[in-house]
């Protein structure tokens, strides 16, 4: 059955340092992998999505995810935090025996001035 | 295009009543998705609707949960008789297609608290 571990559910970083948000899969077959994004009172909104073809995805807000097979990883990077990056952040997988979307637990991301 | 709207955005009830949450998919879309996020935890599915019918309710805790979709277009979920357990957050989602791939657009979600 297809996992999904983020690491770290706390992840500070400074206004205009690296992005760096870990997540590891488990899977028996390639996934399909997504993060997605809840700002405060809003809905999950998808970032960006892996779906077998380039393994260096590219989303929205200047968010970019590289699949790695061979270290089971699909960690999240963005070059330079903005404020208003400050969010929780989803990695997931698509469960290949249906239709649903299996979470990590979340990593709640806090940019500093 | 509206998104996908939930209401209530929050329900604060006493254990043992009964609460409906709705969801509005976007217009076109045949399937909707309930998740559930208890405190904490992960995010977790409920279950899967194609148009109106129940194609996946093997997230569904147990029997007190009834989602219903009738003439494929809104959903409703009833929680009858409530538990403290089953305070969270309710999210649902749609898409347009029936692939895993597809973009699942997912609603504010319903803050339930049961007291």
């Amino acid at each position: 059955a297809q996992s999904v571990t983020q690491l770290g559910s706390h992840v500070s970083v400074s206004e205009g340092a690296l992005v760096l948000l870990r997540c590891n899969y488990s899977s028996s077959v390639p996934p399909y992998l997504f993060w997605y994004v809840q700002y405060p009172n809003q809905g999950l909104q998808l970032l960006l999505k892996y779906t077998s073809a380039a393994t260096l995805v590219k989303g929205i807000n200047g968010f970019e995810a590289e699949f790695k097979k061979s270290e089971t990883s699909f960690h999240l990077t963005k070059p330079s935090a903005h404020m208003s990056d400050a969010a929780e952040y989803f990695c997931a997988v698509s469960d290949t025996g249906g239709f649903k979307t299996i979470f990590g637990a979340g990593t709640r991301l806090f940019v500093k001035a | 295009e509206a998104g996908v709207t939930q209401f209530p955005s929050h329900s604060v009830i006493e254990k043992g009543q009964t609460v409906t949450l709705r969801c509005d998919p976007i217009s076109g879309h045949d399937n909707l998705y309930w998740y559930r996020r208890v405190m904490g935890k992960e995010i977790k599915f409920l279950l899967h609707f194609v148009k109106e019918s129940k194609q996946d309710e093997s997230g569904m805790p147990n029997n007190r949960f009834l989602a219903e979709r009738t003439g494929g277009t809104y959903s409703t979920l009833k929680v009858q008789p409530a538990e403290l357990e089953d305070s969270g957050v309710y999210f649902c989602a749609s898409s347009r297609r029936q692939l895993n791939t597809d973009t699942q657009y997912f609603g504010p979600g319903t803050r339930l608290t049961v007291l």
